[in-house]
């Protein structure tokens, strides 16, 4: 069974630019978080996408956006980039029964804002 | 509020040596979920453990051991002869809220290897 898969694996935008992540989850998996590694922030939780809908979210700006489509697949938005978005975000997805379940994470994109 | 204190910041030991990784988390709910995930230097989280709150079973897999206590909010990882490849940096994590899947870190604990 193929793992979750993230494209672009790495990324370098300017400043003001918005950049668009994607996310493949496991086959069969309906959830969809997606969640911020930083040196100084740690791992910090962004948002959670379950069979289409938001279903929870962290605490970042509306520069923060995310969607999930109907084969499950996910992406998410940043708008308006500053020199702080600079992370590797990481992208989970986990069972189908949609109940708190291990995670399984991508291998992250790397992002770099100049 | 949730929290998760992962108070060892590096460890390092000879091979074979055992070691042990603490956790020490903090929630008001009385139903909530405890993770360990071990990240390599490649960068991918993988998944090691999940406890429910209500499951204080001590659990070994090969290696590794896990030592849930509730009366001290801790839930330790151990790592029994380690070796080189157990090098990596080990994250204990929390989840409140059931059906959902949001997850809150502590800060890591890197462990080295030294063979």
């Amino acid at each position: 069974k193929a793992g979750v898969t993230q494209t672009p694996r790495y990324l370098i935008k300017t400043r003001g630019q918005q950049v668009t992540l994607s996310c493949s989850p496991i086959s069969g998996h309906r959830s969809v978080s997606w969640y911020q590694q930083t040196p100084g922030q740690g791992l910090q939780f962004l948002f959670e996408y379950f069979s289409e809908t938001q279903r929870n979210k962290g605490n970042f700006p509306g520069r923060f956006s995310g969607r999930q489509f109907s084969n499950s697949r996910s992406e998410m938005n940043v708008s308006t980039l500053e020199l702080g978005d600079s992370a590797l975000y990481l992208c989970a997805s986990s069972s189908p029964s949609g109940t708190t379940y291990e995670q399984y994470f991508g291998p992250g994109t790397r992002l770099t804002v100049t | 509020a949730q929290k998760v204190t992962q108070a060892q910041t590096e460890i390092s030991v000879v091979e074979k040596e055992d070691v042990t990784l603490d956790c020490v988390y903090e929630t008001r709910d009385t139903t909530y979920y405890l993770f360990w995930y071990k990240q390599p230097p490649s960068g991918e989280l993988v998944f090691l453990i999940r406890r429910n709150s209500f499951d204080e079973q001590n659990e070994i897999s090969g290696r590794y051991s896990w030592n849930f206590q509730k009366s001290t909010s801790s839930f330790n990882f151990t790592i029994t002869a380690s070796q080189v490849v157990d090098s990596a940096v080990y994250f204990c994590a929390l989840s409140e809220e059931t059906g959902a899947n949001n997850l809150f870190f502590g800060t890591g604990t890197r462990l080295t290897v030294i063979p």
